[in-house]
């Protein structure tokens, strides 16, 4: 399987921070590479797909990029709901394996 | 709008069963791939199984191949997981979601609210 791993696994800003974080892929995964957002007691949701496209109805704020095997999830200007854990997945190859989280905490 | 509602958790002792359900409403659910995917207890995200439009394409992790089978009901929009042999380390928040596929990309673009499984005696 592949292995997704993120970094850091937690990170604690201010609001108005720009906050980058990172997830590497085990092998090459293209861009088959998705973001999700994760608030406590609820239902992921997904940010970014193929590695830098916004999901509709998701804030400009986020922005992905991708680097061979190493992929950035980027908010340009914390806002106070962005507070939450961010998921990476990879879609290459099942099963659709995901990071264990980076848990984003104000400081 | 896009709903999808989990159902049938619950506390169940090891070596027990489960069949949970996902049901489906807002969209045609016999045109999308569908998943499952579990938390356990203040920890991340674990992909579980997925099924094709027509049922006939299954993939499961590893750790509950033989005894986890996804299946679908298009006819009654909805999707079911068979859990057998439950283990306490299946104890966790099921969650059904939607596969949508764009630039060849799958994501899971509409998810449920959960159901909770909890394996203990």
């Amino acid at each position: 399987d592949i292995q997704m791993t993120q970094s850091p696994s937690s990170l604690s800003a201010s609001v108005g921070d720009r906050v980058t974080m990172t997830c590497r892929a085990s092998q090459s995964i293209g861009s088959y590479l998705n973001w999700y957002q994760q608030k406590p007691g609820k239902a992921p949701k997904v940010l970014i797909y193929a590695a830098s496209s916004l999901q509709s109805g998701v804030p400009s704020r986020f922005s992905g990029s991708a680097s061979g095997t190493d992929f950035t999830l980027t908010i340009s200007s914390l806002q106070p709901e962005d507070f939450a854990t961010y998921y990476c997945q990879q879609s290459d190859t099942m099963p659709y394996t995901f990071g264990q989280g980076t848990k984003l905490e104000i400081k | 709008e896009v709903q999808l509602v989990e159902s049938g958790g619950g506390l169940v002792q090891p070596g027990g069963s489960l069949r949970l359900s996902c049901t489906a409403s807002g969209f045609t659910l016999s045109t999308y791939w569908m998943t499952w995917v579990r938390q356990a207890p203040g920890k991340g995200l674990e992909w579980v199984a997925n099924i094709n439009q027509r049922g006939s394409e299954k993939y499961y992790v590893d750790s509950v191949k033989g005894r986890f089978t996804i299946s679908r009901d298009n006819a009654k929009n909805s999707l079911y997981l068979q859990m057998n042999s439950l283990r306490a380390e299946d104890t966790a928040v099921y969650y059904c979601a939607r596969d949508r596929t764009v630039f060849g990309v799958v994501l899971m673009d509409y998810w449920g609210q959960g159901t909770l499984v909890t394996v203990s005696s």
